[in-house]
């Protein structure tokens, strides 16, 4: 089936660094990739929906410039979180509609010290 | 009040009870996701319902568009079912909205 593969799976930086963190399609093209965001014991909250060839949409109060989504060919969605502060530590999973259902990437923690 | 509300929030059970968790949404949806979530944070999809009733292995899902509701069902539980079962709504811009989960544990 459908499968998103998503790297890091873990990742620690150090506050003001940036932070890359990649989700391919791996049989299928993905043109609109979703990314979320899970704090701990909290549910995924939709942070942005990015498409091939065009700017991603933001959800409200995400900062656009602070985590910049690329979405540079049909099997590739990047979002790489700027000058990462460790309020922005968390779980980050994306997930591409697939057909029928949608194909999660398998996540990337991130802790920011 | 959220979008998407489950219950319970947390739910332990015995192997081999019957475990249902229930999802109510209050917003128009083309499509209704159950989703299982490991303790290592993976995500795998279970069902994708937009009416009736589906049934995979020990796993039924059953969606009343009328009542907005949607129950997950578990037959013969087993400690591997333990996760965080998590109910999502599919609007007609694709986007997805989460309950807030329900997390298992089956006892052996």
């Amino acid at each position: 089936g459908a499968v998103v593969s998503q790297h890091p799976s873990w990742v620690i930086c150090k506050s003001g660094t940036s932070v890359k963190i990649e989700c391919r399609s791996l049989d299928f093209q993905a043109t609109t990739m979703f990314w979320y965001r899970q704090f701990p014991k909290q549910s995924l909250m939709l942070m942005a929906t990015s498409n091939e060839g065009s700017k991603a949409t933001y959800e409200q109060g995400v900062e656009k410039d602070k985590f910049l989504i690329n979405h540079a060919s049909l099997t590739l969605s990047t979002l790489t979180v700027t000058s990462a502060h460790p309020e922005d530590s968390s779980f980050y999973i994306c997930s591409a509609p697939g057909n029928p259902g949608y194909t999660f990437g398998s996540g990337t923690r991130l802790t920011v010290v | 009040k959220n979008e998407v509300e489950q219950s319970p929030q947390n739910l332990t059970a015995q192997e081999g009870e019957f475990i249902t968790i229930n999802c109510s949404y209050s917003v128009g949806i083309s499509a209704l996701h159950w989703l299982q979530q490991h303790p290592g944070g993976g995500i795998v999809s279970l069902f994708m319902l937009s009416s009736g009733k589906k049934k995979h292995g020990r796993l039924i899902a059953t969606i009343n568009i009328q009542e907005k509701h949607s129950s997950l069902h578990i037959t013969a539980s087993h400690p591997r079912d333990s996760a965080v079962y998590i109910c999502a709504v599919r609007s007609g811009n694709n986007d997805m909205r989460f309950g807030a989960g329900t997390r298992l544990t089956v006892k052996p």
